[in-house]
């Protein structure tokens, strides 16, 4: 059974980079040929899908953040990773990662979430 | 963007009773929209895919249907772990877009 778990600094300063690492374990993140993607959820309102990215390198980005985050894998880790540069409150405060059902049905295992807060 | 719109935002229902939640799509997604539960400090959790697809695990209380634009989540027979945000995703067009979602809370 694939698990997923996100980790990052908790806190970051407004205007700089947001770094988020989701661990896959369970399983290769380059077996199967599934996508990897990230969302992330402000509280009271719907998820907002922000990327995905594929072990050959492919990715797909949300038009209203790709000017502003960088989704990448590293297959020997078994992880891949969310930067988000310039970030504002705007930015906060729950970022998850999850897998691509390998049919292409939406998102099917998710991690636990991680909370960001972006203070000075 | 596809437009998502959920409705009810919330509602009150008692145990036992039966749930219908609806989702309309800005466009038509064919069968590419999926059905989330999610409780406080929780992930969501899939329950239904393409449309009416229960996911392996999943109460069979739980049933999804529609079609084109329009979609809908019933719960039969409530019950009390049932009380939950619910969300639709369609993943038919990029980005990928939620509804607003829709608490479902005790009556």
């Amino acid at each position: 059974q694939v698990q997923l778990q996100e980790s990052g600094p908790g806190l970051v300063t407004p205007s700089q980079t947001l770094s988020l690492t989701c661990a896959v374990s369970g399983d290769s993140i380059s077996a199967g040929g599934y996508y990897w993607s990230w969302i992330r959820q402000q509280p009271g309102k719907g998820p907002e899908w922000i990327a995905y990215i594929h072990d050959s390198g492919a990715t797909y980005y949300n038009p209203s953040l790709k000017s502003r985050v960088t989704i990448s894998i590293d297959t020997t880790e078994n992880h891949f990773s969310l930067k988000v540069t310039s970030v504002t409150a705007a930015d906060a405060p729950l970022y998850y990662c999850a897998r691509v059902d390998y049919y292409g049905y939406g998102l099917d295992v998710w991690g636990q979430g991680t909370t960001v807060t972006v203070a000075s | 963007d596809i437009q998502m719109t959920q409705s009810p935002s919330s509602l009150s229902a008692s145990v036992g009773g039966r749930v219908t939640i609806t989702c309309r799509a800005s466009q038509r997604i064919r069968n590419d929209l999926c059905w989330y539960q999610q409780k406080p400090g929780k992930a969501p959790k899939r329950l239904i895919y393409a449309v009416s697809n229960l996911q392996s695990g999943v109460p069979s209380r739980f049933s999804g249907s529609g079609s084109g634009t329009e979609f809908t989540l019933t719960i039969n027979s409530l019950q009390p772990e049932d009380f939950a945000t619910y969300y639709c995703l369609q993943h038919n067009d990029y980005p990928w877009t939620f509804g607003q979602g829709t608490k479902v809370e005790i009556k």
